[in-house]
């Protein structure tokens, strides 16, 4: 069984810029959540999504968002990158209890 | 609201000692609990999880947990270190039942001594 897939694993964008991270989920499993983990500070909860709908979101700017699509997969769109916006991008997937992990996006603004 | 704190952003034991690492929770209603680790330039991998059943939950690796609903905690422990227990670990809790929001705590980095 495939696990969760996150593309590209790494990207370089410049400040102001856009940036687009993509997640599959796990077959089956309906939630996808987006972490953001930045250099010392943890990991930070971005966005859930369940069956198609943006269930919560963590304390981000709105130029952090995102969408799920009919398949669960996910796509997180980050606008007007910012320096400090550089960080590791873990996109989860959940049916009922635990998440399982992709390996991440790492994401570096210069 | 759910909320996770971990005690420890650092831990470092020696190769074969006992190894805890600290996690209380708060939680409105019955928490599922896991723990996470997370090698270099990795994601994060199970451990282990609590989901109301068993109060002593055993894991990968070796690793096991024990909740206590009186403390409030879910501390970590591995009877022997070993250098490849060295990682970020992450506890975290849910509201379980159904898919929610997982709150993950700050995480501790766990290093082995020679």
């Amino acid at each position: 069984e495939a696990g969760v897939t996150q593309s590209p694993t790494h990207l370089i964008k410049t400040r102001g810029q856009q940036a687009t991270l993509r997640c599959s989920p796990i077959s089956g499993h309906t939630s996808v959540y987006w972490y953001q983990q930045a250099l010392g500070l943890g990991l930070q909860f971005l966005l859930w999504y369940d069956e198609g709908e943006e269930r919560n979101r963590g304390n981000f700017p709105p130029r952090f968002s995102g969408r799920q699509f009919p398949n669960y997969s996910s796509e997180l769109n980050v606008n007007a990158l910012e320096l400090e916006d550089s960080a590791l991008y873990l996109c989860a997937s959940s049916r009922v209890t635990e998440a399982f992990f992709g390996q991440g996006t790492r994401l570096t603004v210069v | 609201a759910q909320s996770v704190t971990q005690l420890g952003s650092h831990v470092s034991v020696s190769e074969g000692a006992l190894v805890l690492l600290r996690c209380n929770y708060s939680s409105s209603v019955p928490p599922y609990l896991f723990w996470y680790v997370q090698y270099p330039n990795q994601g994060l991998q199970l451990l282990l999880k609590y989901t109301s059943a068993a109060t002593l939950v055993k894991g990968i690796n070796g690793f096991e947990a024990e909740f206590k609903k009186s403390e409030t905690s879910f501390h970590l422990t591995k009877p022997s270190a070993h250098m490849s227990d060295a990682a970020e670990y992450f506890c975290a809790v849910s509201e379980g039942s159904s898919a929610s929001k997982i709150i993950f705590g700050s995480g501790t980095r766990l290093s082995i001594r020679p």
